[in-house]
């Protein structure tokens, strides 16, 4: 069966501090990849996606990045954390298509102090 | 800019009662899939509509997608204090250049009080 892993569950980084959350998928190949950060209670915002290695679509400019180093690995990043950067932050992985189901990793909750 | 609206935004109401779930766009989408999310924890799919005016039923979860494929509505029947959570409404814009691009809506709060 397909797993998503996600680390670390918690972070708290002052302004200014460099930022990398890692993501992994495990028992399929190919996956389409997604990074999401949601407020408080609300929706989810589309920061990255990604449908294969060197193919990442950037949606909300920003100082974040994103990169996939390997098939299933997915990796967001940042040089200087803002305090707007705080959030909880989502990987998710489909099989392909948006009609397909977004499978969610347990989240990072990112607080910048 | 595609969005997705979800109406209302917070709802708290008593159990057994019923209620319903707004989630319009002005965009055509493919598909659009509803979740429900859990504090600290990622959303998890409750249903996937596909076809326009379809009709889709889990146990006292009615799911309709407009005929258009704009909007959707979640109906919820004899609400039970488990129903509480956040529900989300997600899918792809038709005619965005990329096939795999999958946005939310703005979320549902829902409290239901015993």
């Amino acid at each position: 069966s397909q797993t998503i892993h996600q680390w670390p569950a918690t972070l708290v980084q002052p302004v200014g501090s460099p930022l990398s959350l890692e993501c992994t998928v495990e028992g399929t190949s190919n996956p389409n990849l997604y990074w999401y950060r949601q407020a408080a209670g609300r929706g989810l915002q589309l920061l990255f996606y990604s449908i294969g290695i060197d193919q990442i679509s950037s949606e909300v400019p920003q100082n974040l990045s994103a990169s996939r180093p390997q098939d299933r690995q997915f990796i967001l990043s940042s040089k200087k954390l803002l305090l707007s950067d705080s959030g909880f932050y989502l990987c998710a992985w489909t099989r392909g298509g948006s009609n397909s189901p977004l499978h969610f990793g347990n989240g990072t909750r990112l607080t910048v102090t | 800019t595609q969005l997705l609206e979800q109406s209302p935004q917070f709802l708290s109401i008593q159990e057994g009662e019923n209620l319903t779930v707004y989630c319009n766009s002005s965009s055509v989408f493919s598909s659009l899939q509803w979740y429900r999310q859990e504090p600290g924890e990622g959303p998890v799919l409750l249903v996937t509509v596909v076809t326009g005016g379809e009709v889709k039923k889990l146990k006292r979860l009615t799911f309709q997608f407009g005929d258009a494929r704009k909007d959707s509505s979640l109906h919820i029947t004899a609400a039970q204090p488990g129903d509480t959570g956040l529900y989300l409404c997600a899918g792809g814009p038709l005619g965005d250049s990329s096939a795999s691009k999958i946005i939310f809506g703005s979320g549902t709060r829902l409290s239901i009080r015993p």
